[in-house]
């Protein structure tokens, strides 16, 4: 079965870190690109970030560019997102989504997983 | 960056009604654009990819049409399962920026 599974979320502080993971299964991981989409409590998707099969190539939203990384560890079958400094806005569900192509910036996202809630206060 | 905007922002429908909700991109992105469903509590779920082609295992009253700014989700013939929120998203830039979403309630 194809499958994704993110973890990692908590509450956190303002200002604090926070990694997310998310492990892939039932699919080539390495074949895909690989996105974090989030959505705030009661609102519409947004998109994070991007990376490509071999993480060669990254994106990010502008409102988390500079503060979130993105990586994968292709051996591990598993997505990361590290988000450092984090803001109140930054609240939300984070989803991890599959590819349908092996470029960052191409494809639909055809496998999403359930999700894992950030959520900054204090 | 490109900026994506649906209509209506939602809209109630009977079973068996036919749904259309339009998509509109604030420049051409040619066909690279797709639409998702989402339910209350569960993820999004990919049901065109590139304007017009149905994904793997969604039903066939699903169609999806449109090309440069503007496009069309609709679907045929609504079933009870059919109401969700309704998004698309272009996939022509690397930022793959969502509509603001369309929600289909019953009547």
């Amino acid at each position: 079965e194809v499958q994704l599974v993110e973890s990692g979320g908590g509450l956190v502080q303002p200002g604090r870190s926070l990694r997310l993971s998310c492990a892939a299964s039932g699919f080539t991981f390495d074949d895909y690109a690989m996105h974090w989409v989030r959505q705030a409590p009661g609102k519409g998707l947004e998109w994070v970030s991007g990376i490509s099969w071999n993480s060669g190539s990254t994106g990010y939203a502008d409102s988390v560019k500079g503060r979130f990384t993105i990586s994968r560890d292709n051996a591990k079958n598993s997505l990361y997102l590290q988000m450092n400094s984090l803001r109140a806005e930054d609240t939300a569900l984070y989803y991890c989504a599959k590819s349908s192509h092996s470029s960052s910036s191409l494809g639909a996202f055809d496998i999403w997983g359930q999700g894992t809630m950030v959520t900054v206060s204090s | 960056d490109i900026q994506m905007t649906q209509s209506p922002s939602s809209l109630s429908a009977s079973v068996g009604d036919r749904v259309t909700i339009t998509c509109r991109a604030s420049q051409s992105i040619s066909s690279y654009l797709n639409w998702y469903q989402q339910k209350p509590g569960k993820a999004p779920k990919l049901l065109i990819y590139a304007a017009s082609s149905l994904q793997s295992g969604v039903p066939s009253r699903f169609s999806g049409s449109g090309s440069g700014t503007d496009f069309t989700l609709t679907i045929s013939s609504l079933q009870p399962e059919d109401f969700a929120t309704y998004y698309c998203q272009q996939s022509y830039s690397t930022f793959f920026t969502f509509g603001p979403g369309t929600k289909v309630d019953i009547k």
